[in-house]
């Protein structure tokens, strides 16, 4: 079962607008990672936030993280068509001697020109 | 581009039969680390190997197994396959056994007829 879960499934702007994307997870983690999928291709690496921080940032990228309520958001600021993707986000509960990623089912963003 | 190499883009086979997918890490990476992405179960993490040993197991079948050699290739056998092994199989790399970014391949897409 996936431990992540994304909100909202999917969601439709129009270009320039700011997109955000919500994460929740069960468990305690390491770190949180968010990943891009362009439609049946590989995963992106976008940004990776550690539990001990509290927000990142990464170009046009900003991800928070709270582990309280053990919960992430991922905000795109100024969209553009190009955005158009799966986002995941991925929570790494490593254990001392590997690592796993657990997805969530993702969000589907259409940035509509 | 991720620096990961996987072949064969594409794979159709027929039921009862035995693949091998392989993979490259990007240059400099110990750490290969094999998912499976299909519609009903989404991205599950498989298994992850280090400097050629195992570190972390997923719900990884005992139909399939893998290993990491010298060069640190690796390798994905999957076997007595099911119509419900069809799926996209991604590799992923990293730098060291956890803690990390983990940089994704474009995939092996399997079918299974």
């Amino acid at each position: 079962s996936q431990q992540g879960e994304e909100d909202p499934q999917a969601l439709s702007i129009q270009e320039g607008e700011n997109a955000t994307m919500n994460c929740s997870y069960k468990t305690s983690i390491n770190n949180l990672q968010w990943y891009r999928q362009n439609s049946g291709r590989g995963l992106v690496h976008l940004i990776l936030i550690r539990s001990n921080e509290r927000e990142k940032h990464s170009g046009r990228l900003r991800v928070t993280l709270d582990t309280s309520k053990k919960s992430s958001s991922l905000l795109i600021t100024a969209s553009r068509a190009a955005d158009t993707a799966s986002y995941f986000c991925a929570t790494d509960a490593t254990e001392t001697s590997g690592s796993r990623l657990t997805f969530g089912e993702g969000t589907q963003l259409t940035v509509n020109p | 581009d991720s620096g990961v190499t996987q072949t064969p883009k594409h794979l159709i086979t027929a039921t009862g039969q035995r693949v091998t997918l392989r993979c490259s890490p990007r240059s400099g990476d110990l750490s290969v680390y094999w998912y499976q992405q299909s519609l009903d179960q989404g991205l599950q993490f498989l298994i992850q190997y280090y400097n050629g040993e195992e570190r972390a197991k997923g719900n990884i079948l005992e139909r399939f197994s893998a290993q990491q050699f010298p060069d640190l290739h690796s390798e994905l056998n999957l076997s007595s396959l099911e119509l419900g092994d069809s799926a996209l199989y991604f590799c992923a790399s990293s730098v060291t056994a956890a803690y990390n970014e983990q940089f994704f391949g474009p995939g092996t897409r399997l079918t299974v007829l």
